[in-house]
């Protein structure tokens, strides 16, 4: 059975600080993709990375995914208000969605 | 613009009740899902319809059944609801099959937020 954790479980952080969120597994996936889900909201795709060591911006996010396809981070620049969320990551084959990271940002 | 429409979104059941949830998207996308999603658990898979006309179990089917209505509509429903189905309930759908092709993007609903007591 594959599986992916994320960690940290839960991020708060001053507005202005820089962040990185995990996405891991044991398994290997054919891609990874990022959503943001707002409260009482449903996700929203972000990325999606597909070749090992591929890395991805989208203005002050940078997705990463790792060389054997096993594992991608998230960092965020100068976290803003407006960043806070839960972020999942999804990997595919069959598709499975990570628990999730909490990322509060304070003004 | 409005996307995958789910109804009810919030529902208050007693155990043993029955409902349905429903969903319907206006994209023409092919493939339809039913997640639910739990503190601590992520989003994991009760049904999917990868075209019109199919159904499949996901990774915690059981307690639920599904209905593809038309192309439109996906409907999830609950026979006899027990405390462990409360839950927030999202539909989504893509334009092709997640399951088979990983890059597609599925787009959400907002979720029903179902309590069981």
């Amino acid at each position: 059975t594959q599986l992916l954790e994320q960690s940290p479980q839960f991020l708060s952080i001053q507005e202005g600080e820089n962040l990185t969120v995990y996405c891991n597994s044991s398994s290997v996936f054919s891609s990874l993709q990022w959503y943001r889900q707002e409260p009482g909201e449903g996700p929203v795709l972000l990325v999606t990375v597909v070749t090992g060591g591929e890395v991805k911006k989208l203005k002050r996010l940078t997705f990463q995914f790792g060389d054997a396809r096993k594992d991608s981070s998230l960092h965020i620049t100068a976290a803003q208000p407006g960043d806070t969320g839960l972020y999942l990551c999804a990997g595919k084959d069959k598709v499975i969605f990570g628990p999730g990271t909490s990322l509060s940002v304070i003004p | 613009n409005a996307g995958v429409t789910q109804t009810p979104k919030f529902q208050v059941l007693k155990t043993g009740q029955s409902m349905t949830l429903q969903c319907a998207q206006d994209m023409n996308h092919n493939s339809m899902y039913w997640y639910r999603q739990d503190p601590g658990m992520g989003l994991r898979l009760i049904y999917y319809s990868a075209s019109e006309g199919t159904t499949d179990k996901g990774e915690v089917p059981n307690g639920y059944n599904v209905s593809r209505l038309n192309k439109r509509e996906f409907s999830l429903r609950l026979e006899s609801a027990a405390p462990s189905q409360t839950s927030v309930y999202f539909c989504a759908s893509s334009l092709a099959d997640t399951q088979v092709l990983g890059n597609t993007e599925a787009f959400f609903g907002q979720g029903t937020r179902l309590t069981v007591v």
